[in-house]
Order: structure tokens, then C-alpha cells, then sequence
């Protein structure tokens, strides 16, 4: 089954407008990490935001900020005022252990091709 | 330094050579990562090292072949791939203990395999 899901296969979105992402998760640990993460034409995975489980407030970084409702399993990441160079691929992602080992894993969503219109 | 660095950065390789992907990192972690990215498709996990030794192996075919030498290097030995092996591999690092550790990835090799 799925963990992560991104329903967003593509977004276009105007410059300075907002933007927001979905995530929905599924796990049945009490303790993990969400993260996103960027990723442009050019392959590297950027670092975004991090939430944690237990974390009470909304984590934000900058022009992103990530709307996290535990209930809902839900961890939208949001951007602010959009520029063009936010076009890119956004991965939602969630540390959590692996099965039948001492290690930990980051499973990765689909991913949001995001691109931002001039 | 807080970078992890993959070389070479492209790599175009016949289905009988013997190549090896390179990974470097000086951040003091302990746990290090392959991962497998097709186009258009996010990661996939292949094999985790932690405290140089291999705790994760995702039912990858043995034509791939990790090396943890150190706690700061790792590398992927590759003989007699397949043209479905042309990907984009990702090494990264990270703390090994610690949920709210994310990782920090290298920049990839792209891989292509003729």
C-alpha cells in the first residue's frame, strides 16, 4: 500500500501567487519525520521543511510553511509567493524504520511537477 | 562541509563493463543510502548502510554490488547491467538514529547503460 500520496500529478501556477502541495500519509507508528523536498531539472534533492510527529506548530522555512493536520494525515507544504525558479519537482517524503532492521528509510510520494508561469 | 559528493556526474557504460559510482561525505554521519530514480518517478531505496554495515538490501539484482570502505565513503560496483538500468543514482546521508534527521542527497549520476 502506498504510504505517501501526492494527488497532484502537475500544477501550473502565475508568479507571486501562492501555492500549496498536498501529502497525505499513512503510517501506523506514533513517532516519524515528514519532509519535503525539491528537486529541478538538474537531479539534485534540495531540503525543504521538516515536521515532526510530535511537533505542535506548523514548521516554516521562509516562503514555506507546511499545514500538518495529524488527524487528517495530511502535511500540505505551502509557498509563498511563488517565483520561477520554484519550478521544479516536489517530493513529499516520511522517515520512519525500516522492517526487519535497525535502519530507518525515507519513502518518497509520487511527486508534484510544479511550474510557475512569468 | 555540509555536502555529499557523486562522481562522475554522467556515466555511459556497455552491458559487459565493470563500473563503479563514488560517494563522499565529511558530515559525521553514519548512515548512507543508494537510492534508484527512473524519469519521472521519485527514489527508490536500494541499499542502506549504517555504521558501515549493510542493514538494508532491497531485493536488488546482484549485478549491483555496494562497498562502504569507510564511514565517509561509499560506492556502487555495476557489471553486466541492462539498458533498464539507465537511471539517475542518488547516494545520501544521514544521522542514524533520529526521525527528524532528513537526509542530504548528492547530486546524482546519471547512469546510461547501451
Amino acid at each position: 500500500a502506498q504510504k505517501i500520496t501526492q494527488t497532484q500529478p502537475g500544477m501550473f501556477v502565475q508568479e507571486k501567487e501562492a501555492v500549496t502541495l498536498d501529502c497525505t500519509y499513512d503510517t501506523s507508528d506514533q513517532s516519524y519525520g515528514l519532509f519535503w523536498y525539491k528537486q529541478p531539472s538538474s537531479g539534485e534533492m534540495i531540503f525543504l521543511i521538516y515536521q515532526g510527529s510530535y511537533d505542535e506548530q506548523n514548521a516554516t522555512e521562509g516562503r514555506y510553511s507546511l499545514n500538518f493536520q495529524k488527524a487528517r494525515k495530511s502535511a500540505n507544504l505551502v509557498i509563498s509567493a511563488s517565483q520561477l525558479g520554484d519550478s521544479a519537482m516536489y517530493f513529499c517524503a516520511m522517515r520512519e524504520r525500516l522492517p526487519g532492521g535497525g535502519a530507518d528509510g525515507l519513502t518518497f510520494g509520487k511527486g508534484t511537477h510544479l511550474i510557475i508561469q512569468p | 562541509d555540509t555536502e555529499v559528493t557523486q562522481t562522475p556526474k554522467h556515466l555511459v557504460m556497455g552491458m559487459t563493463n565493470k563500473k563503479s559510482l563514488k560517494c563522499e561525505q565529511h558530515m559525521g554521519h553514519r548512515a548512507m543510502y543508494w537510492y534508484k530514480q527512473k524519469a519521472k518517478k521519485p527514489p527508490e531505496l536500494m541499499f542502506v548502510y549504517s555504521y558501515e554495515k549493510l542493514s538494508i538490501n532491497e531485493s536488488v539484482p546482484s549485478r549491483f554490488s555496494p562497498e562502504c570502505p569507510n564511514s565517509s565513503l561509499l560506492n556502487l560496483h555495476l557489471h553486466a547491467l541492462q539498458p533498464e538500468d539507465s537511471a539517475l543514482y542518488l547516494c545520501a546521508s544521514s544521522q542514524d538514529r533520529g526521525l527528524g534527521y532528513g537526509y542530504t542527497f548528492g547530486s546524482g549520476t546519471r547512469l546510461t547503460v547501451v
